[in-house]
């Protein structure tokens, strides 16, 4: 059974620092993870997605690498800013009896300081 | 497409009612997802469906909880009867199965407080 851990739980840091959010899991046969943002009280917002075949992607400040054999996945934040404030989970992607299947992470709750 | 929507927002109910949670995801979307989400235990995966068809249910906690895909455009994740500890957010998702670039879409969740 696949497990993603998110470490640290929480992490506060002053405005303008660069931040690494990290997501290990388990199985490494998977194809795909995705990160996701989650403010206080909404919904799951999808920040990147990262192919199995993919080493890194990037959208704006944010870049996401991932090592398959490792199984592990970080969530690079350059120059953070009080608006990047909530709670990032990585999901898991991978077959399951020829389905797809998502395991999410615990979760990262960050604090950007202003 | 406006995205996953699910009803209602809040549902605050008094324990041993029955409860159902809906969802619409979108259109094209071949697989849903029925998550749990709580402090203590973080995003729980419920349920999922792939056309219509449930395919892995082992999340589901107790017989008090079901799900239904009647069509692709909607299901419902029923609680009968309800019991304060059922007290989470529940998110529906879905996704398109085709190829590997597929990323999952979330409703807003619903706010289950039992009481």
């Amino acid at each position: 059974k696949q497990e993603v851990t998110q470490i640290p739980a929480a992490l506060s840091v002053p405005e303008g620092e660069n931040l690494v959010l990290n997501c290990s899991f388990t199985d490494s046969a998977i194809y795909n993870l995705q990160w996701f943002r989650q403010d206080p009280g909404k919904g799951l917002t999808s920040l990147l997605l990262i192919q199995s075949s993919q080493r890194e992607q990037t959208s704006g400040r944010l870049n996401a690498s991932l090592d398959k054999s490792s199984g592990r996945s970080t969530l690079y934040i350059a120059a953070s800013q009080p608006g990047d404030s909530a709670t990032y989970l990585c999901a898991v992607g991978e077959l399951s009896g020829g389905y797809q299947k998502v395991t999410f992470g615990t979760g990262t709750k960050l604090q950007v300081i202003p | 497409d406006a995205g996953v929507i699910q009803s209602p927002r809040h549902e605050v109910t008094e324990m041993g009612q029955e409860v159902t949670l809906r969802c619409k995801p979108i259109s094209g979307h071949d697989y849903l997802f029925w998550y749990r989400q709580t402090m203590m235990r973080g995003l729980e995966l419920l349920i999922y469906f792939n056309n219509n068809v449930p395919i892995d249910d082992s999340g589901m906690p107790e017989d008090r909880f079901s799900a239904k895909m009647p069509n692709a455009s909607f299901s419902t994740l029923k609680i009968q009867p309800s019991e304060p500890r059922d007290s989470a957010v529940y998110f529906c998702a879905s996704r398109s199965g085709t190829g590997m670039n597929t990323e999952a879409f979330f409703g807003q969740g619903t706010r289950l407080t039992v009481v």
